[in-house]
């Protein structure tokens, strides 16, 4: 089973529309939760942190569920900007940290 | 600030040659990364430092990859000798002890071995 999985969609969804991902992570003794955005041919860049009470930025929520050992995005209000790359990154701690990346959910949204 | 700089940003070689990829971090920033990218595995990470020191390399393929970073503003990839299967997108990225998650990557180097 790999650490981090995602499905790696692609998702095509009109503008406006709602959409939502998950990540599932096989290391339980994980602390840090993180979703990345990847633009085509462009490098990943922080787009929110996962927090356990879950977190919202703007049109983007995300969510923890340690129980299951899965986190999801949810977009609303989908924008074609939007279009893009998501990836779930999932970090161990106590001695060395090791950032695991799952291969992305790719999202497109059409007008 | 410039951001993390990654040179070159292309680069065609044949199988055999000497690849050197180089990377400039974010100034101030301890952590230092280096990933690949291809589309059949995704971003794996390769090896990274904390305060110019290697702490893990576990994620480096084999012998024919090394990295060095001799000091804090500077860090080399280098695969000696290159194989088609070396072909990838190569990012690094840096971050700092305070925000540690927080990862600034580079526009990254795209190597094609033929």
């Amino acid at each position: 089973r790999k650490e981090v999985e995602q499905d790696p969609g692609p998702f095509n969804v009109p503008e406006g529309a709602t959409v939502a991902f998950n990540c599932t992570y096989s290391n339980s003794a994980s602390q840090s939760f993180f979703w990345y955005r990847q633009d085509c041919r462009k490098e990943p860049k922080l787009l929110m942190s996962v927090y356990s009470s879950g977190n919202e930025d703007g049109r983007f929520t995300a969510q923890l569920n340690r129980a299951s050992q899965y986190i999801s995005l949810l977009i609303r209000d989908s924008k074609l900007s939007d279009s893009a790359t998501y990836l779930c990154v999932v970090g161990s701690s106590g001695g060395s940290y090791i950032p695991t990346f799952g291969r992305g959910t790719s999202l497109i949204v059409h007008p | 600030d410039a951001g993390v700089i990654q040179s070159p940003r292309h680069e065609v070689t044949e199988m055999g040659q000497e690849v050197t990829l180089r990377c400039k971090p974010i100034s101030g920033h301890d952590y230092l990364f280096w990933y690949r990218q291809t589309m059949m595995r995704g971003l794996e990470l390769l090896i990274y430092f904390n305060n110019n020191v290697p702490i893990d390399d576990s994620g480096m393929p084999e012998d024919r990859f090394s990295a060095k970073m001799p000091n804090a503003s500077f860090s080399t990839l280098k695969i000696q000798p290159s194989e088609p299967r070396d072909s990838a997108v190569y990012f690094c990225a840096s971050s700092f002890v305070g925000s540690l998650e927080t990862q600034y990557f580079g526009p990254g180097t795209r190597l094609l071995v033929l």
